[in-house]
Order: structure tokens, then C-alpha cells, then sequence
């Protein structure tokens, strides 16, 4: 069974507008930590976000806000007037205590394209 | 802090050859992974050392790969007799340990493999 769950294969949207990326993840551990990643065209992923499990506030950074439930397992991530810039494949990864935290399983991946 | 870092970008290759790509991770950054990436999923582990010691080995590591650290500085990931099927995105990711923020990997730009 897939431990992170990216459904949305690709997202289109209009410049302005605000997109949020869906994230389900599973895990039988207690103690872990969620990410965001962002891989644009070149490559290199770059970290965007982290939340442990025993913090649930969800926050706003910029133009970026997260949701993280227990409840449902969710870590869904948006992105507030989305720009060009923004287009790039978005990956949501899961790190475990039980494996030392030695080991990132990511999700598929969500292509997000931003059109002017 | 300059990142990490990953030579070559790209690689070309026939089948049968061998190839060995590099990585230079943030400085005193003591974890050290490997990943592979293929079209339109998520990096997968591969491999990771703390300072020189490779702690563990996913089993999509075939006896064809070899990593190592020597110095707990660079790390090299070789692939002997190369399929097409290793045609991938290798990609390195570092991490501190002992300080705050430590569960976050920081990656490289990654190695594209193309295996003819």
C-alpha cells in the first residue's frame, strides 16, 4: 500500500488564482514528520515545508498555508495567488521515527501549471 | 552554505558501460542519501551514510550498485554493466544531525542517466 498519496495527478490554473494540493498519507508510527517538496523544470527539489505530528496549527508562510489533519491523514498544502513561478511538480513526503527519520517516501508528485 | 551539489548533470551511456556520479553535500552535514527518480514518480531511496558508514540499502540497490563515502565528505554512486532500466534522475540529499531542523533533507540538482 502507498504510504503518501498525491490523487492529483495535474492541476491547471490562472495566474491569481489559489490552488491547494491534496496529501494522504499512512503511517503506524506514532512520532513523524511531514514535508512539501517543489521540483521545478531544472530539477533540484527544493524544500518548501516540514510539520511534526504532534503539531497540528496549521500556519501561513507567504504565499503558502498548510492543513494538517490527523483525523484524516491528511497534509494538503495551498498556494495563495499562484504566479508562473509556481509551476513545478509538487511532492509530499513522509518521514518516520521508527526508520530513524533515515528515509523520505514521497507521493507521485502533483504537476501544477500556471498560466498568465 | 552552498548547497549540495552533484557532477555530472547529465550522463549518456550505453548499455554495459559503467558510470559513477558524485555528490558534495552542505558542509558538515554528516547524513548523506541517494535516490532515484524515474519519469513521473516520486525519488526513491536508495542508500544513506552517516559520516562514512552506509547505514542502509533499499532493495532497489542490485549488487550492479555501489556507493560509497570514504572521508564522510563526497559520496560517489557507481553502477556497474548499465541497463536501460537505470535510465533515472539520481538524486543526493543531505541533512544535518544533532541540531534543530535536522529532519530535513536538503537536496542536489540531481544526475540525469541515459542509458542507450
Amino acid at each position: 500500500a502507498q504510504k503518501v498519496t498525491q490523487a492529483q495527478t495535474e492541476i491547471s490554473v490562472v495566474e491569481k488564482e489559489d490552488v491547494t494540493l491534496d496529501c494522504v498519507y499512512e503511517t503506524r508510527d506514532t512520532t513523524y514528520y511531514l514535508f512539501w517538496y517543489k521540483q521545478p523544470p531544472s530539477g533540484e527539489l527544493v524544500f518548501l515545508i516540514r510539520r511534526n505530528s504532534f503539531d497540528e496549527q496549521n500556519e501561513i508562510s507567504g504565499r503558502y498555508s498548510w492543513n494538517f489533519q490527523k483525523s484524516t491523514s491528511s497534509f494538503n498544502f495551498t498556494i495563495t495567488a499562484s504566479q508562473v513561478v509556481d509551476s513545478a511538480v509538487y511532492f509530499c513526503a513522509l518521514s518516520e521515527r521508527d526508520s530513524g527519520y533515515s528515509t523520505l517516501t514521497f507521493g507521485k508528485g502533483t504537476m501544477l501549471l500556471v498560466s498568465p | 552554505d552552498t548547497g549540495v551539489s552533484q557532477n555530472p548533470r547529465h550522463k549518456i551511456t550505453k548499455r554495459g558501460q559503467n558510470v559513477t556520479f558524485r555528490c558534495d553535500p552542505i558542509s558538515e552535514h554528516n547524513r548523506l542519501y541517494w535516490y532515484r527518480q524515474t519519469l513521473g514518480q516520486g525519488p526513491e531511496f536508495l542508500t544513506y551514510f552517516q559520516n562514512e558508514a552506509q547505514l542502509e540499502k533499499s532493495r532497489l540497490l542490485s549488487d550492479r550498485f555501489s556507493a560509497e563515502r570514504p572521508k564522510g565528505s563526497f559520496s560517489t554512486l557507481e553502477i556497474q554493466r548499465t541497463e536501460q532500466g537505470d535510465s533515472a534522475m539520481y538524486l543526493c540529499a543531505s541533512r544535518p544531525t544533532g541540531q534543530k531542523n535536522q529532519e530535513t533533507q536538503y537536496f542536489g540538482p540531481g544526475t540525469r542517466l541515459l542509458v542507450l
